[in-house]
């Protein structure tokens, strides 16, 4: 069963435009969510997060939006820049504990 | 910042031979380390929580005795693969949170190989 599900595999953007990732989630119980980068051959790098009782958090050209009611989170970068290009995971906690992580969505911004 | 180290990053090895990986912390004491592997295309899939000086807490579905895990000292969690299989071929990794912090801190991983 797949708690945490990225839908979309891939995503091409232009640099400079934005660049939205998705990301559902099924268990109501879950109150904290993150968006790991990770690169090929290495570990997921924190990116950024937030909490349930948010529905917004930016840091700067990164902003995750938390829609509760539609059990769906999503981040944005804006501008987005050929260094973005990686794979995206988002992931799901209960009480601060062990994450369940999305499938990733690889990113590519083309110059 | 946190940094967490593992080794080796790509190991090769025959089927039926065991394999050891390492992750430390290397600035800060974990009590609790966790285990991960990674299928091609795949999501991250939790494999245990590695306890310091307690056993290690397994995820349905993982073998104990095929992953064994030790949580030895305050920075030093190794996951050894006992007698791999091809099947065992993937991408390991750990990840632990410093006191006080919100996330986890990964390391950089390990590819495991067997022929």
């Amino acid at each position: 069963d797949q708690q945490v599900k990225q839908n979309s595999p891939s995503l091409s953007v232009q640099e400079g435009r934005i660049s939205i990732l998705n990301c559902d989630y099924t268990n109501s119980m879950f109150d904290y969510f993150l968006w790991y980068k990770k690169y090929p051959a290495e570990g997921p790098t924190f990116l950024i997060s937030i909490s349930s009782i948010k529905d917004k958090n930016e840091d700067g050209r990164f902003t995750v939006f938390l829609n509760k009611s539609a059990k769906h989170l999503s981040l944005h970068i804006v501008p987005s820049q050929p260094g973005d290009s990686a794979v995206y995971f988002c992931a799901a906690s209960l009480n601060r504990g062990k994450l369940t992580f999305g499938q990733g969505t690889i990113l590519t911004v083309h110059p | 910042g946190a940094v967490v180290s593992q080794h080796p990053s790509r190991v090769i090895c025959k089927s039926g031979t065991s394999v050891k990986i390492e992750c430390r912390s290397l600035d800060f004491q974990a009590t609790t380390m966790f285990w991960y592997r990674q299928f091609p295309k795949k999501s991250l899939m939790l494999m245990a929580t590695s306890n310091e000086g307690s056993k290690a807490t397994y995820e349905q579905g993982v073998e104990k005795d095929k992953f064994l895990i030790n949580h030895a000292s305050l920075t030093l969690s190794t996951l050894t693969v006992t007698s791999a299989h091809p099947e065992d071929s993937s991408f390991y990794i750990c990840s632990a949170s410093a006191p006080g912090a919100n996330v986890l801190t990964f390391g950089a991983g390990s590819r495991l190989t067997v022929l």
